[in-house]
């Protein structure tokens, strides 16, 4: 069966540090798309990507960075760890830029 | 900017006491408003998508309607198999989803 993947599912890492989240997905979906979800603000959109070397911010994207070299692949990179980046991390993917979202099954991140 | 509030935040119901869960939005050229239900430690599960005013989809227990302005997701005879938290989100055209907070649901037996 076609899924999504997220690694690591747990980190804990220190301020400062660069942290990367892969997300692969075996679906061949051209979009791509990472969220952040926090209590008290629901799921928030950080990049999205609707194919190969196209990357675009969404609405929390300051302090983070990704790039997509293949269809299945996109990595969220934490350029340097901030408190505030504590958060759970959702990847997803749509077959269409009309159709419903497949989401992995989140990265716990905690930031010290 | 493209808003969606979810109310009630949180719901208690006993097992087989049938509600709803609203979901307004303001979003200018609507091309489809979904729900999710999230279990805790996972990823949202897609559940339905809505496209046009008066449209309706069921599925088991639950019933998704739609209007200009507002969605309800109806859940009739609930189980607490059925506690979650529902996610609801909209889309214009071509852009990507914008989620509500969501609501959590907890059916006791």
């Amino acid at each position: 069966d076609a899924e999504i993947t997220q690694s690591p599912r747990h980190k804990i890492t220190e301020t400062g540090r660069q942290v990367t989240l892969a997300c692969h997905q075996t679906w061949n979906h051209n979009n791509m798309f990472w969220y952040r979800q926090d209590l008290g603000h629901g799921l928030r959109l950080i990049h999205y990507s609707y194919g190969v070397h196209d990357t675009n911010k969404g609405e929390v994207s300051d302090g983070y960075s990704v790039s997509r070299s293949n269809t299945e692949d996109l990595p969220l990179t934490l350029e340097s760890a901030a408190s505030s980046q504590t958060s759970v991390y959702f990847c997803a993917s749509s077959e269409s830029l009309s159709g419903e979202l497949f989401f992995g099954e989140g990265s716990r991140l905690t930031v010290l | 900017e493209d808003q969606v509030t979810q109310s009630p935040e949180a719901l208690r119901l006993q097992e087989g006491e049938s509600s709803s869960l609203n979901c307004s939005y303001t979003v200018s050229g609507l091309r489809g408003l979904f729900w999710y239900r999230q279990d805790p430690g996972k990823g949202p599960e897609f559940l339905f998508t809505l496209y046009s005013a008066g449209e309706e989809k069921e599925k088991e227990r639950l019933k998704a309607t739609l209007t200009k302005k507002e969605s309800f997701l109806h859940i009739t005879a609930p189980k607490p198999e059925d506690s979650a938290t529902y996610l609801c989100a909209v889309r214009r055209r071509n852009t990507p989803l914008v989620f509500g907070k969501g609501t959590r649901l907890s059916v006791i037996a």
